[in-house]
This record gives C-alpha cells, structure tokens and sequence, in this order.
C-alpha cells in the first residue's frame, strides 16, 4: 500500500450504533488529520495529531473520538451519531510544521447515517 | 485569521476552451497558498501550490496559477481543457501553527467539460 489508505470506503449506521473508522498513512509524515467534508461547506477539519499528540480539537461533538496509537495509524470512534452526521469523512497527513507542505489525503469514507 | 473565497461553485467550459477558476483569499502573513483536485469518489490531490519565489506556478496536468499580492488572488487556469479535467477544484491557504499545517479550504468549485 502507498500513500494514504481508509477503510472502510462505505458506512451505514444507525443512530444507536457504535463504529469506527481507520486512517493509515505510509509515507513517514508525522501529523495526521480527520476532516469532514458536507455538501456545500468547505471542509471542516476536526482533529488533528502532532507526533501521535492531539493538537487541534476543533469544537467536534464529542460523539466522535479519535484515537492515535502511532504516528502511521488514526481512528475516528463513533458513537450515538445524528443523520447530520452523514458526510464524507477524509484523513490526510503531513510532515512537519511549515505551512508550505502539502498534505495527502485518503479516499475518504462515505458515512450515512439512518 | 485566513479566509478563502472561490467565485463560482458551478464553471462549465468546452472541450479545448480556456480553464480559469478564480480565488480570492487573506492572511494575516505571507500566505502559502495551493490548489487541490478531487476526482469522484477519490481524496484531494495537490495540482500546485505557491510558497515564495516565482509568482506564476505551475502544476499537473497543464494546469497553473499566478499569485497576485496587489489583488490576494490566486486564479487557476489551463489553457485547453480536456474531458478528464471534469472534477472539483479546492484553493487553500496555509500557515505552520503549533507542529501541523493549518489549512483553510474554499467551498469548492466544480469544473464540467462539455464535449
């Protein structure tokens, strides 16, 4: 595998289920991303780790959880989602700190929740 | 705070006709700025991105853009299209904050290609 890999690619939920998603990154980058992407919005990011350390919690409910056990693996725990919640789902990581590096993304998972 | 701004969510060309999706953004400091690409059912790619040095850059697939500082664009254009540039095209901004990338994404614009 290269690059940025998510699974699942496809998603549906109840609203009382529990699942999670999963990032993996095989590039050697050392800051991951979780970012939501809506019909219409620009994309929202979420969560972000620096070095396996959560960084940036950007006022998500506290239904989704993330988790880094190391620098090449993110999850997204959910719990007790909304239909609102239905949306693409894209992890992206990057090296380092400066501005000027790109990140990579995933393919994203495509959640729906019922 | 960053920002930006991409005029027109819908753009339709024809087959050979000039590419230009505009962008328009701010920064509170010299801004690292760069276009993504996102195929159906794919992730973003990064078309080219602009950091100091040469204002006119340019990317993949015959794309480029020119940074303006005197009018904080950061247009994107190709000069022929073609059938598989049909996608969504993101112009962001960037600033190194606290050991990541803070990025802020436009709302999108999607290119149709009509035959």
């Amino acid at each position: 595998e290269t690059g940025v890999t998510q699974t699942p690619r496809h998603l549906v939920m109840g609203m009382t289920n529990k699942k999670s998603l999963k990032c993996e990154q095989h590039l050697g980058h050392n800051a991951m991303y979780w970012y939501k992407q809506s019909a219409k919005k620009p994309l929202e990011l979420m969560f972000v780790y620096s070095l396996e350390e959560r960084v940036e919690n950007n006022s998500v409910p506290s239904r989704f959880s993330p988790e880094c056990p190391n620098s090449s693996h993110l999850f997204l725990h959910l719990h007790t989602l909304q239909p609102e919640d239905s949306a693409l789902y894209l992890c992206a990581s990057s090296q380092g700190a400066a501005g000027n590096n790109e990140q990579f993304f995933g393919p994203g998972t495509r959640l729906t929740v019922l | 705070a960053q920002s930006v701004t991409q005029l027109g969510s819908h753009v339709s060309v024809s087959e050979g006709a000039l590419v230009l999706l505009r962008c328009n953004y701010s920064s509170s400091v010299p801004p690292y700025l760069f276009w993504y690409v996102q195929y159906p059912n794919q992730g973003l790619q990064l078309l080219l991105k602009y950091t100091t040095g040469a204002t006119l850059v340019k990317g993949i697939n015959g794309f480029e853009a020119e940074f303006k500082k005197s009018e904080t664009s950061f247009h994107l254009t190709k000069p022929s299209a073609h059938m598989s540039d049909a996608a969504e095209y993101f112009c962001a901004v960037s600033e190194g904050s606290g050991g990541y990338q803070k990025v802020t994404f436009g709302t999108g614009t999607k290119l149709q290609v009509i035959p």
